[in-house]
């Protein structure tokens, strides 16, 4: 089956941990991306990456971290700078370049600061 | 900077009504217009697209349409059924990085 795994389900951090979630897509997409969303909000992109061994900060990059070393996997570190990490993470991917913009998510990874 | 509002926050309906949700983005020059659904603790699935150069998309009991100009799309839903309930995304993507910018939702409950 094609689509997009994300790992774990649910992770817990220790303030001052950096902990790291994985996205995995077998959807051939060049594109994906790391999304924050909080309770009664909408998403909010954390970093995009259109292809491998680069990517771009969204709007709230600051105290995450990404790689994009292969085309199918992009993980995302959230750093001890992050203030206030406990959030839903959403990763998706696209085509680049196709007729349409349309965004496959994964599962998603619920993230709490202890 | 794009900014998309969805109202309203949160609707309940019984099963069987007919109903409106309602997207707002401040930026008309958008490339196209999406819906999504949510269930809690999920993560996204797509409904519609709306290119920006259509004005409306259907989908079996869904209609989605977009008046660019004035900046807003609504999601009809005919016969809601409880399996409708619940959260309803609005995205535009927009920009030179052709950015999807995100509302903040209307949950939806039908009731039974």
């Amino acid at each position: 089956d094609g689509g997009i795994t994300q790992s774990p389900k649910y992770l817990f951090r220790k303030e001052g941990q950096n902990v790291t979630l994985s996205c995995e897509q077998n959807l051939n997409h060049d594109a994906m991306y790391w999304y924050r969303q909080d309770p009664g909000q909408g998403l909010r992109l954390i970093y995009y990456s259109q292809i491998v061994n680069d990517f771009q900060k969204g709007d709230i990059a600051e105290g995450y971290s990404v790689s994009r070393e292969k085309k199918e996997s992009f993980p995302l570190t959230v750093t001890s700078a992050q203030k206030n990490p406990t959030a839903f993470y959403l990763c998706a991917s696209s085509i680049v370049g196709g007729k349409t913009d349309t965004q496959y998510f994964g599962p998603g990874t619920r993230l709490t600061v202890l | 900077k794009q900014e998309v509002t969805q109202i309203p926050a949160a609707l309940s309906v019984p099963e069987g009504e007919n109903l409106v949700l309602n997207c707002s983005f401040t930026d008309s020059a958008i490339y196209n217009l999406q819906w999504f659904r949510q269930d809690p603790g999920k993560g996204l699935t797509s409904l519609l697209l709306i290119q920006s150069s259509q004005r409306e998309q259907t989908s079996g009991r869904l209609n989605a349409s977009l008046d660019k100009s004035s900046g807003r799309s609504t999601l009809y839903i005919a016969a809601s059924q409880p399996g409708d309930s619940a959260t309803y995304l609005c995205a535009v993507t927009s920009g030179s990085a052709r950015q999807l910018t995100f509302g903040s939702g209307t949950q939806l409950t039908v009731l039974p």
